[in-house]
């Protein structure tokens, strides 16, 4: 299995700020990234698609970048509503496999 | 609008088994793969399961194979996992997603809508 690993796991930041999530894949996964944002209590959201499609209405804050083991979502100007966990998931190989996640929180 | 609204879940005892559904509307049901994803409390995201449009393929995670049986029923659009020998480590809430896709990109693929989630929790 292709094991996905995240960095930082959590992160503490303020409205404004420009913001960095890495995400590191086991092996080469070429552009099979996705990036999903998850608040408590609810649904996970697709934000990126194929490493740095911006899925339809998510804002242009958020891109995306990376291609074979090395990725980054990129928030570039944080709003009160991006505070929530970030996950990253490769979908080139079954079993798909998510990274641990990333916890954006409030400075 | 694209819709998930999954059903079935609850407390089962360890050992017992519980069906999940989720509904589809809003799409053609028969036109994409399904998947389960599962949440253990305070954790991460672990695919479970996936089905293809026509139940051509199927594959589990290795932690639920052989207990597990994913199926769908395209003229219900729904989506079943039929989840038997429930261990405490299964209890999570259960996501089911759409495997998404672009013709324009090729073969990649990504869960998009998931549903809102139900929980079970399994403990005696």
């Amino acid at each position: 299995d292709i094991q996905m690993t995240q960095s930082p796991s959590s992160l503490s930041a303020s409205v404004g700020d420009r913001v960095t999530i890495t995400c590191r894949a086991s092996q080469s996964i070429s552009s099979y990234l996705n990036w999903y944002q998850q608040k408590p209590g609810k649904a996970p959201k697709l934000l990126i698609y194929a490493a740095s499609s911006l899925q339809s209405g998510v804002p242009s804050r958020f891109s995306g970048s990376g291609s074979g083991t090395d990725f980054t979502l990129t928030i570039s100007s944080l709003q009160p509503e991006d505070f929530a966990t970030y996950y990253c998931q490769q979908s080139y190989s079954t079993p798909a496999t998510f990274g641990q996640g990333t916890r954006l929180e409030i400075k | 609008e694209v819709q998930l609204v999954e059903s079935g879940g609850g407390l089962v005892k360890p050992g017992g088994s519980l069906r999940l559904s989720c509904a589809a509307s809003g799409f053609t049901f028969s036109s994409y793969s399904m998947n389960w994803v599962r949440q253990a409390p305070g954790k991460g995201l672990e695919w479970v399961s996936s089905i293809s449009s026509s139940s051509s393929y199927i594959y589990y995670a290795d932690s639920v194979k052989g207990r597990f049986t994913i199926s769908r029923d395209n003229a219900k659009n729904s989506l079943y996992l039929q989840m038997n020998s429930l261990r405490a480590e299964d209890t999570a809430v259960y996501y089911c997603a759409r495997d998404n896709f672009a013709p324009s990109y090729g073969d990649y693929d990504w869960f998009d809508p998931w549903g809102q989630g139900t929980l079970v929790t399994v403990s005696s």
